[in-house]
C-alpha cells in the first residue's frame, strides 16, 4: 500500500520567514495532493490541494508544489504569520475511477511562528 | 461550522465494551468517511461511504465496522475495545460524483473516545 512520509515533524520559524514541509509517497497511483492545517482542538481543513497533472499551485501566501518522477511535494508558506502556527497534514490519495478515495496521510508537522 | 455534526462530542467506555459513533454529512453530500487520530499515528483514514454504498477501505480494524443509512448519515460502530482505541475520530463528507474523482471534504468537530 501508499506510504506517506513527512518532515520535518516540528518546525519554528520567525514571523515573516518562510516555512517549507516536505512529503514523500511510494505509490505512483496515488493522483491527488491535499494538505490539512489543524489548530489544537479543531479539525482539518484544507488549506490546498494539488492534482497529479500539475507541478505547482499557489493561493497567496500558500503554495504547493509536486514532483512525480520524484514521489515527493512540498508545502511552502511565505511571510508567515502566528496564526499560521498549528499541525499541518499532507496527504496522497488514491482515486480511481469508478471507486472509492483511498486517503494515506503524513505524521504532521507542528508549525510554530515566533512573534 | 463545516455543516457536518457528529455525535456524542465525547465518549468514555470501559475495555470490551462497544460503541457507536454518529456522523451526518453536510445537506447534499453523498460521501462520508471516517478517521481515526490518535497521538501516535496521526490521522488515519478508515473507511469511505457513497451514497450508503462501502467505497474504500484504509486501516479499519475487523472489531471495527460502519454503514450509511438512506438519509445518509453514517454510524462507527467500535466493538471489543481496547485502550489503544482511545483516539479522537472523525468524520467528513464530500460531493463526490459517482464516476469517481474528488471533491474537498468538510470535517466534523469530532467525537472523542476514551476507553478506560
Amino acid at each position: 500500500g501508499e506510504n506517506v512520509e513527512q518532515h520535518p515533524s516540528t518546525l519554528s520559524v520567525q514571523e515573516g520567514d518562510s516555512a517549507v514541509i516536505k512529503c514523500t509517497y511510494s505509490d505512483s497511483a496515488s493522483n491527488y495532493f491535499p494538505w490539512y492545517k489543524q489548530e489544537l482542538g479543531k479539525r482539518p481543513q484544507l488549506i490546498i490541494d494539488i492534482r497529479s497533472n500539475v507541478g505547482e499551485k499557489k493561493d497567496q501566501r500558500i503554495a504547493v508544489t509536486l514532483n512525480k518522477t520524484a514521489k515527493h511535494f512540498s508545502l511552502h508558506i511565505t511571510e508567515t504569520q502566528p496564526e499560521d502556527s498549528a499541525v499541518y497534514f499532507c496527504a496522497a490519495v488514491i482515486t480511481p475511477f469508478r471507486t472509492g478515495n483511498q486517503f494515506y496521510f503524513g505524521t504532521g508537522t507542528s508549525l510554530t511562528v515566533i512573534p | 461550522d463545516s455543516g457536518v455534526t457528529q455525535t456524542p462530542k465525547h465518549l468514555i467506555t470501559a475495555t470490551g465494551q462497544r460503541v457507536t459513533l454518529r456522523c451526518s454529512p453536510r445537506s447534499g453530500d453523498l460521501s462520508v468517511y471516517w478517521y481515526q487520530q490518535s497521538l501516535d499515528q496521526g490521522l488515519q483514514f478508515l473507511i469511505q461511504y457513497y451514497n450508503g454504498e462501502e467505497r474504500a477501505k484504509g486501516n479499519i480494524l475487523e472489531r471495527f465496522s460502519a454503514q450509511q443509512f438512506p438519509d445518509l448519515h453514517s454510524e462507527l460502530n467500535l466493538s471489543s475495545l481496547e485502550l489503544g482505541d482511545s483516539a479522537l475520530y472523525f468524520c467528513a463528507s464530500s460531493v463526490q460524483a459517482e464516476a469517481g474523482g474528488y471533491n474537498e471534504q468538510f470535517f466534523g468537530p469530532g467525537t472523542r473516545l476514551t476507553v478506560l
